[in-house]
Order: structure tokens, then sequence, then C-alpha cells
């Protein structure tokens, strides 16, 4: 398994301004997912963090939006760009690991609850 | 493109009892995982049990087993015993293996409340 934590782990911003949400690892891992969980919703796949490569974006998500950086195996950030009441919602990071028998397997850090007024 | 369904908002159990949670899921890959998360209120996302669609036999993890049935599309998640700590939001969730990101395609979730 792997343990993540996120930080922020909340925050009320206004309208208008940027939010980065960290997201650390303590071990190195390729692929870290970000998800939106809007209130009493599912996990919707923002993008896909490949370490040394430029994020891929799901659709309806946008690098101007979710600008997300990749610098090293165990660290990813998300931000929130010019955010509206809208993006009130749980940022969940996830990171894939494989081998040792649990191939394949998603591993979720604890969420970063964003209001924005 | 994979969706999944859990066609139960809310559900309750009474502690000690047993319940059972639907899935299903649409697709046309042979070769796929399916999961079940627990997130309990405003705590951590986590793992609670997997299958792999190229195995027969349905996955199990002490009180928590699957019944998966592949030619129906249909992953059921049975929580035998259930205890207080069960209560949670529970999704279903299916994955493509890739050789680059796997994504995980969410069910809209259960919500279980398990009572005294």
């Amino acid at each position: 398994s792997a343990v993540i934590s996120q930080k922020p782990s909340r925050d009320i911003c206004q309208r208008g301004t940027s939010l980065t949400i960290q997201c650390q690892v303590d071990s190195q891992v390729t692929m870290m997912f970000w998800y939106r969980q809007q209130p009493g919703q599912s996990l919707t796949l923002i993008a896909t963090a490949n370490q040394g490569s430029e994020a891929t974006y799901e659709s309806g998500f946008v690098i101007d939006k979710f600008p997300i950086s990749r610098p090293n195996l165990t660290f990813s950030t998300l931000t929130v760009s010019n955010m509206s009441p809208e993006d009130s919602s749980i940022y969940l990071c996830s990171v894939e690991i494989r081998g040792g028998g649990r191939a394949n397997e998603q591993f979720f850090g604890p969420g970063t609850r964003l209001t924005v007024l | 493109a994979q969706t999944v369904t859990q066609s139960q908002p809310e559900m309750s159990v009474q502690e000690a009892e047993t319940v059972t949670l639907s899935c299903t899921y649409d697709t046309s890959e042979n070769n796929y995982y399916l999961f079940w998360y627990k997130q309990p209120p405003s705590r951590q996302m986590i793992l609670v049990i997997r299958q792999e669609a190229y195995k027969q036999q349905n996955a199990t993890e002490n009180r928590f087993s699957v019944n998966f049935q592949k030619a129906a599309k249909s992953f059921s998640l049975k929580i035998s015993d259930s205890q207080l700590g069960d209560t949670a939001m529970y999704f279903c969730a299916f994955m493509k293996p890739t050789g680059t990101a796997s994504k995980l395609t969410f069910g809209t979730g259960t919500r279980l409340q398990v009572t005294l």
C-alpha cells in the first residue's frame, strides 16, 4: 500500500482566487491521479499525472483551469484557478500501485475539502 | 466507454445482519478489474475488495465477499456480520488495465447505514 497526505485538508476561498493542493506519497510511484468529488456525488477523474511529462486531462477539464505539476515520483500539485462556487468539492489524489501481488490498485489521499464563496 | 451503475442510493442494515450491495457495469472488454471502495463519513476512501475478471472464484476479504457474474456484468458486495464501523458510502469501480495509466470509473455510490 501507500501512505498519501494532502495539504490543505480544507479551505474556504473567495471566488476569482486560486488554490494549490499538494499531494505527497511515501514511496515512488509512476502514476498519480486527481479526482473531484462534488457534494454527495461520485468521483470524477480530472487528470492523470505522469512524472516527467504533461498531465493528461479528461473530457471537461482543461489545463488552464486545473494546472498540474509532477516534479518527482513522490509529489504532485493541483491548482484550481479562478475559482467559482461551482468548484466547491472534495479534491482527491490517488496513486496506482503495480507489482507485489496487488497490481493495478489505486490508493487515495484523505482529500481536500474546498468551499468557494 | 465503460459505465458503472449502483441502483441503491441508500441502504440500512441492523448490526450483525448481512447486507448485499448491487453493482452492474457495461463494457466490451474481456480483461479488467472490479473494486469496491468504502468512504466513511468525512474519512479517507479505502479499498475493500478487488476482483480480476479472469478469475472465476469470487474474492473474499474477511466479512466482505463478492458475487461476480461476468456474463451478467454484475458485481455485488456482501457484508456479513455488519458492524457499526461499516457505516459508509460504498463505491463500485471498474478498471481496464493498460500499459500506462489505468483509469477507474466509479458508480454513483450506495450509502450504507448500520443500526443497532
